[in-house]
């Protein structure tokens, strides 16, 4: 079947740490993005992918960087910047930019030690 | 700047009552509108979405949508709640941009 696998699960950084969120799609699809989910906010657009090696901020990209080398990957690094990066990172995918129903990946929580 | 508003927080309902989540949104064009639900740890999964045509909308799950331009909204129904129905449900809106807009969400218990 189908889907978006987002690993590890769980994962913790030590304070001053870069971390990398795993992003991999099998549905073919052009559009990746990522959010990050805290609490009574709801969903919050850190970057999104249109198209392989090309890649743009969302609303909150501050100490955070991607890459879409390949169609089916995009990793999310969380860099030593982000000052408070405990939350719930979901990743998405999309047939095509533009308001398609987005595919959500199970997430991954990320804490801090 | 667009918005969403998801008012209600918290709902509680008996299991086998009516169920109605609130969905408003910021005035423009019709934007393309959906609802997801997200289980405890889990990603989000797609309910229904309007685009275009018959403003009440089927989803998975026996979940319906009314689309109400009068009204910018976009209300989340159910007859007949079931215990599994518990979980956090998020509206989202679309203006033929490359982005969704999502609300805060509102957490359904439901109780025996």
């Amino acid at each position: 079947d189908g889907g978006i696998t987002q690993s590890p699960k769980y994962l913790f950084r030590k304070e001053g740490q870069n971390v990398t969120l795993s992003c991999e799609q099998n549905l073919n699809h052009d559009a990746m993005y990522w959010y990050r989910q805290d609490p009574g906010q709801g969903l919050r657009l850190i970057y999104y992918s249109q198209i392989v090696n090309d890649f743009q901020k969302g609303d909150i990209a501050e100490g955070y960087s991607v890459s879409r080398e390949k169609k089916e990957s995009f990793p999310l690094t969380v860099t030593s910047a982000q000052k408070n990066p405990t939350a719930f990172y979901l990743c998405a995918s999309s047939i095509e930019p533009r308001d398609q129903p987005q595919h959500f990946g199970d997430g991954t929580r990320l804490s801090i030690l | 700047a667009q918005s969403v508003t998801q008012p209600d927080i918290h709902i509680t309902v008996s299991e086998g009552a009516s169920l109605e989540l609130r969905c408003n949104y910021s005035y423009g064009a019709t934007p393309y509108l959906f609802w997801y639900v997200q289980s405890p740890g889990q990603g989000l999964q797609l309910l229904l979405k309007y685009f275009s045509g018959d403003t009440l909308v089927q989803g998975i799950k026996g979940f319906e949508a009314e689309f109400k331009r009068s009204q910018s909204s976009f209300n989340l129904r159910k007859p007949s709640v079931h215990w599994s129905d518990a979980a956090e449900y998020f509206c989202a809106v679309g203006y033929n941009t490359d982005k969704l807009i999502f609300g805060t969400g509102t957490r359904l218990q439901v109780f025996p």
